[in-house]
């Protein structure tokens, strides 16, 4: 069973870095081939994609988030990460890694990640 | 980016509705549309992909649309239906998903 889940601060302060990580179990990020993703919804709203990553590194990120970001990948530890530099309070939302259903490039997102509530505020 | 618009956001209902969902798309997609389930505090979780139900997905779900216009019908609302439901395309980068339709008891 695939399992994925993340890890990271709840708070975050203004101008900072959020840094987050997603640990993946049950699979294997660099041999399965699939895309993963992070996704992000703001309290009370509706679900925004971040971008990907896939194991060779290769990444897309959103340009609603004007190049603030980063996507990496740690084959070693089977995780992926995101960065979100200068954050506001705008960025407070929570967070979810998720799996695509196929291997095509990001498509949907078919095992999701329990999700983690990152709050910007001083 | 291609805009996703649900309507409604709101819909209240009763146990055993037939209840229908659009979502509208700026751009065709070609049937490139994805539904999704959420439940207060969770994650969500994939119902529909290539218009197919995902496995486990109960046959009361259903869904239909090709360019702009897709629909989610649940042809008889049971109690575990009530729910937000998502839609998001995934004909071109960025993905976009819609604003939500909140399916609550009457």
């Amino acid at each position: 069973q695939v399992q994925l889940q993340e890890s990271g601060p709840g708070l975050v302060k203004p101008s900072q870095t959020l840094s987050l990580t997603c640990t993946v179990s049950g699979d294997s990020i660099s041999s399965s081939a699939y895309y993963w993703s992070w996704i992000r919804q703001h309290p009370g709203k509706g679900l925004e994609w971040i971008g990907y990553i896939y194991y060779t590194g290769s990444t897309y990120f959103n340009p609603s988030l004007n190049s603030r970001g980063s996507l990496s990948v740690d084959t070693s530890k089977n995780q992926f990460s995101l960065k979100l530099h200068s954050v506001t309070a705008a960025d407070t939302a929570v967070y979810y890694c998720a799996r695509d259903i196929a291997k095509v490039g990001a498509t949907a997102f078919e095992i999701w990640g329990q999700g983690t509530l990152v709050t910007v505020s001083s | 980016d291609i805009q996703m618009t649900q309507s409604p956001s709101t819909l209240s209902a009763s146990v055993g509705d037939r209840v229908t969902i659009t979502c509208r798309a700026s751009q065709s997609l070609s049937g490139r549309l994805a539904w999704y389930q959420q439940k207060p505090g969770e994650a969500p979780k994939l119902l529909i992909y290539q218009s197919s139900l995902q496995s486990g997905v109960p046959s009361r779900f259903s869904g239909s649309g090709s360019e702009t216009e897709f629909t989610l019908t649940i042809s008889s609302l049971q109690p575990d239906d009530f729910a937000v439901y998502h839609c998001q395309q995934y004909k071109s980068y960025p993905l976009t998903f819609g604003g939500g339709t909140k399916v609550e008891i009457k």
